[in-house]
């Protein structure tokens, strides 16, 4: 029973450049979040989407950052034209299902360290 | 705005001592959960609470929930170098909505 993947684990960029990050929700998840984790720092919220739809983005800056999640495949978070300070750890999580409490424990990856050159 | 507060922001003890991490929120949360993080990993579920006053033990990790549903603590008895982590509380505030994270609280034991 495989967990949540993530890939790739490290990622270097150069400025201008596009990155591509993939979450392979745990099987039978249909609710996936994406967080950023800067060093010693904790996790904060971007993008909140269930199977084809967006659900909650509050957190994801205005450009240059996009999320899907399709019927088929991975979550994708996407960068274009990184800079510098985009530099950090993403994590992504997926839960079960909303209604039950139980049911929306998340389950995190291990992450996508991002580094920007 | 951040909804949850973590308490103390880092924590350095001996192996052996006992302590106690807080969780506190203005907001009432319908769920909260309790991760712990290690150096260059995602962070690891604990603990759900539900109920209010609803108490978990996990060995020597012990979980409240306070009544209100506003607050939670984290207290581990006699801590050993394997519980150093980064330990995140994180709540959802009803149906539908986004996990959100406390501020964290680094423990490190030693020795």
């Amino acid at each position: 029973n495989a967990g949540v993947m993530q890939n790739p684990r490290h990622l270097v960029r150069r400025r201008g450049q596009e990155a591509r990050l993939r979450c392979s929700p745990m099987k039978g998840h249909s609710h996936v979040y994406w967080y950023r984790q800067l060093p010693e720092e904790g996790l904060k919220f971007m993008v909140y989407l269930q199977k084809e739809n967006i659900i909650d983005e509050s957190g994801m800056p205005k450009e240059r950052f996009s999320a899907e999640f399709p019927k088929e495949g991975p979550s994708i978070l996407r960068i274009q034209q990184v800079v510098r300070g985009d530099s950090a750890a993403y994590f992504c999580a997926s839960s079960l299902e909303w209604g039950v409490p139980m049911n929306t424990e998340a389950f995190f990856g291990q992450g996508t360290r991002l580094t920007v050159v | 705005t951040q909804l949850l507060e973590q308490s103390p922001q880092f924590l350095s003890i001996q192996e052996g001592e006992n302590l106690t991490v807080y969780c506190n929120s203005s907001s009432v949360f319908s769920s909260l959960q309790w991760y712990r993080q290690e150096p260059g990993e995602g962070p690891v579920l604990l603990v759900t609470v539900v109920t209010g006053g609803e108490v978990k033990k996990l060995k020597r990790l012990t979980f409240q929930f306070g009544d209100a549903r506003k607050d939670s603590s984290l207290h581990i008895t006699a801590a050993q170098p394997g519980d150093t982590g980064l330990y995140l509380c994180a709540g959802h505030t009803g149906t539908a909505s986004k996990l959100t994270f406390g501020t964290g609280t680094r423990l490190q034991v030693t020795l």
